[in-house]
């Protein structure tokens, strides 16, 4: 098993529709949880963190973490189509540097 | 803008050439990373600096790669002898860690290299 799997998709959601986005992980990677958003030839971009079991919500976004079941999620409420973009998820590892491993990414397109 | 700065940010290189990449992290960060992103991955982990140590690399990070942060402050990213299979994004990612050394505490990236090797 990878360190960190997301569906690759694209996954298409009408303007205003929820876009639902996740993650599984694998024990090397049982610490903290991101997820960055990255425009096409840019550079990716925080958008929300996690490390407790529940929900965390920031403006539109959702994101919840199930330790247990090893799995992590992004909930993009009332979609945009500038949210457009893959969205990578990614997992802390290493008792010091805390490096990223990420997914290879879920690209969304929000149909106008 | 995160306030990390990478230079330059696109190099086109013949094959067998040798490239550096400038990195110059958030001022008062003293964590620094690497990453290296090819088309439809995710970035992936080369080497991470504490202040001017290096502390752990990556295997992708094979001996033509090397990496420094002399003073702490800005790093390079040098790569010798480049081949085709070079060519990517190179990342370059700064953090400053809370006190008592959360795992929560974020990576933030700069606008990347992307490197073209012909």
């Amino acid at each position: 098993q990878k360190e960190v799997e997301q569906n690759s998709g694209p996954l298409s959601v009408p303007e205003g529709a929820i876009a639902s986005l996740n993650c599984t992980y694998s024990d090397r990677v049982s610490q903290s949880f991101f997820w960055y958003r990255q425009y096409s030839g840019k550079s990716p971009e925080l958008i929300m963190s996690i490390y407790s079991n529940g929900d965390k919500e920031d403006g539109r976004f959702t994101a919840q973490l199930n330790k247990a079941s090893q799995y992590v999620s992004l909930l993009i409420r009332d979609s945009q189509p500038s949210d457009s973009a893959t969205y990578l998820c990614a997992g802390g590892q290493g008792a010091g540097s805390y490096q990223l491993t990420f997914g290879k990414g879920t690209k969304l397109s929000v149909i106008p | 803008d995160t306030g990390v700065s990478q230079d330059p940010r696109h190099k086109i290189t013949k094959r067998g050439q040798n490239v550096t990449f400038r990195c110059d992290p958030i001022s008062e960060h003293n964590r620094l990373y690497w990453y290296r992103q090819t088309l439809g991955q995710g970035p992936e982990f080369l080497t991470y600096f504490q202040n001017e140590a290096q502390l752990e690399k990556s295997r992708l990070l094979s001996d033509r790669f090397s990496a420094e942060r002399p003073k702490g402050s800005f790093s390079t990213l040098e790569i010798q002898r480049t081949e085709q299979g070079d060519s990517a994004m190179y990342l370059c990612a700064s953090r400053l860690p809370l006190p008592g050394g959360s795992p929560a505490d974020t990576q933030y990236f700069g606008p990347g290299t992307r490197l073209t090797v012909l």
